[in-house]
């Protein structure tokens, strides 16, 4: 069956260090990943898209790495603050232009 | 601009009972989305609109019915609520089907 996970349920970092949050996928063949940022109450807001050509985005503290050889996506934050604390979600966008999202990685930073 | 607004908020409904949900977006996207969000599950996507007038089932359908008469309204219809129908609905529309998704900020309903 098809597969998204997301490392874990939640992830405690040390302000100023590097948040990694890992997606990983089984039986999916995307040909774009997306990043999205959830605060509670709300709907969740795009960061990051990378294609499956693509090995590395970068956007200003955020990076995203996608390796279609391991089914993986590495999403990165650095120098983390405690107002990137939120859950992130990760969704495949596959070939039949379908998104999957993943269940989302609740991030806090502690300051 | 708004982006994309949802309503109601929030709902309370007894089972067997109906309602319609309403999503309207004013970036003049072409694709419109309805997902449900429950703990542990991630957002599943319910419905989909790829224009006006048209409407095709996404991952978990069954017990809901849309509408896309206006390109800028997306409305999805519960017939006869169901306590397992009790979830947080998103709605989100973008330009095509590989672009940015932008979300309403979401309707919490309750089905008792």
């Amino acid at each position: 069956s098809q597969k998204i996970e997301q490392n874990s349920e939640a992830l405690n970092i040390q302000e100023g260090k590097t948040a990694t949050l890992t997606c990983n996928y089984t039986n999916y063949s995307p040909a774009y990943l997306q990043w999205y940022r959830q605060d509670p109450g709300r709907g969740p807001v795009f960061l990051l898209l990378i294609r499956e050509n693509e090995k590395e985005k970068r956007k200003e503290r955020l990076k995203v790495t996608f390796d279609t050889t391991l089914k993986q996506s590495l999403f990165h934050i650095t120098a983390s603050q405690p107002a990137d604390s939120a859950t992130y979600l990760c969704a495949l966008v596959t070939g039949a232009n379908n998104l999957f999202f993943g269940t989302g990685t609740r991030l806090t930073v502690i300051p | 601009n708004a982006g994309v607004t949802q309503t109601p908020k929030f709902r309370v409904l007894k089972t067997g009972q109906s309602m319609t949900l309403l999503c309207a977006q004013d970036m003049n996207h072409e694709y419109m989305y309805w997902y449900r969000q429950d703990p542990g599950m991630g957002l599943r996507l319910i419905h989909y609109s790829v224009g006006e007038g048209t409407t095709a089932k996404g991952e978990v359908p069954d017990g809901y019915n849309v509408s896309r008469l206006k390109k800028q309204n997306f409305l999805l219809g519960l017939e006869s609520a169901a306590p397992s129908q009790t979830s947080v609905y998103f709605c989100a529309s973008s330009y095509s089907s590989v672009d940015t998704q932008y979300f309403g900020p979401g309707t919490r309903l309750t089905v008792l």
